[in-house]
């Protein structure tokens, strides 16, 4: 089955600095990768996604990156703020209809 | 509704008791997925249906482990004999059949076996 891995764990960053988080996975067949923010209690939401047909996808502060080929995709944040600290956490799937395989979360924490 | 809705919110069981979680879906979304998350972890998938039929269920951990969507919409997950290990958050998801579809959450039902 899917393995992603997630990596940082844990990240801090500045007011207006960037933060990045990298995802690998290890399923050929995954088309789908979302990413989902979590702040404490809440329910994960979408923030943005990406299929294996694109390779940069971007949302005003929010950009995410995949190369299909080394099976690895990443989220990158700039000019962070303060309500960007939250649990960040990719994950895989053939399709937005299919079961999702989570990474471990990262936690992003933004100093005013 | 206007999105997935879970109940409790919170449930506290002693060891060995059997619980019974609730998921609403958003009206209309044909999937619905269940998920663990333990603490500080990736959410993991449990079972999956589409309408009534479930179709996947390899992710329940045990035959302790129950779900059932009987019309389709509203969905229970039943824990039998709850166990210390069962703690975590269950979240539940739905989405619809369109190619650009999108999975919404629920707030998730935090288990705690004491």
């Amino acid at each position: 089955g899917e393995n992603v891995e997630q990596h940082p764990s844990t990240l801090s960053v500045q007011e207006g600095d960037s933060a990045v988080i990298k995802c690998t996975y290890s399923d050929s067949a995954s088309n789908y990768f979302p990413w989902y923010k979590q702040e404490l209690g809440k329910r994960p939401q979408l923030i943005i996604d990406i299929r294996s047909n694109v390779g940069e996808k971007k949302d005003q502060r929010i950009a995410v990156t995949l190369n299909k080929t080394a099976k690895h995709f990443s989220l990158h944040i700039t000019e962070t703020q303060p309500e960007d600290s939250a649990v960040y956490f990719c994950a895989a799937s053939i399709s937005p209809r299919d079961q999702f395989y989570f990474g471990t979360g990262t936690s992003l924490t933004v100093i005013p | 509704g206007a999105g997935v809705s879970q109940s409790p919110r919170y449930k506290v069981a002693k060891r060995g008791q059997d619980v019974a979680l609730r998921c609403d879906p958003i009206s209309g979304h044909v999937s619905l997925f269940w998920y663990q998350q333990a603490l500080g972890q990736g959410p993991e998938f449990l079972t999956y249906f589409q309408n009534e039929a479930q179709l996947d269920k390899s992710g329940l951990p045990s035959d302790r482990f129950f779900a059932e969507r009987p019309e389709g919409s509203v969905s229970t997950l039943k824990i039998q004999r709850t166990q210390q290990e069962d703690s975590a958050v269950y979240l539940c998801a739905s989405s619809s059949l369109h190619q650009n579809t999108e999975a919404f959450f629920g707030q998730g039902t935090r288990l705690t076996v004491v």
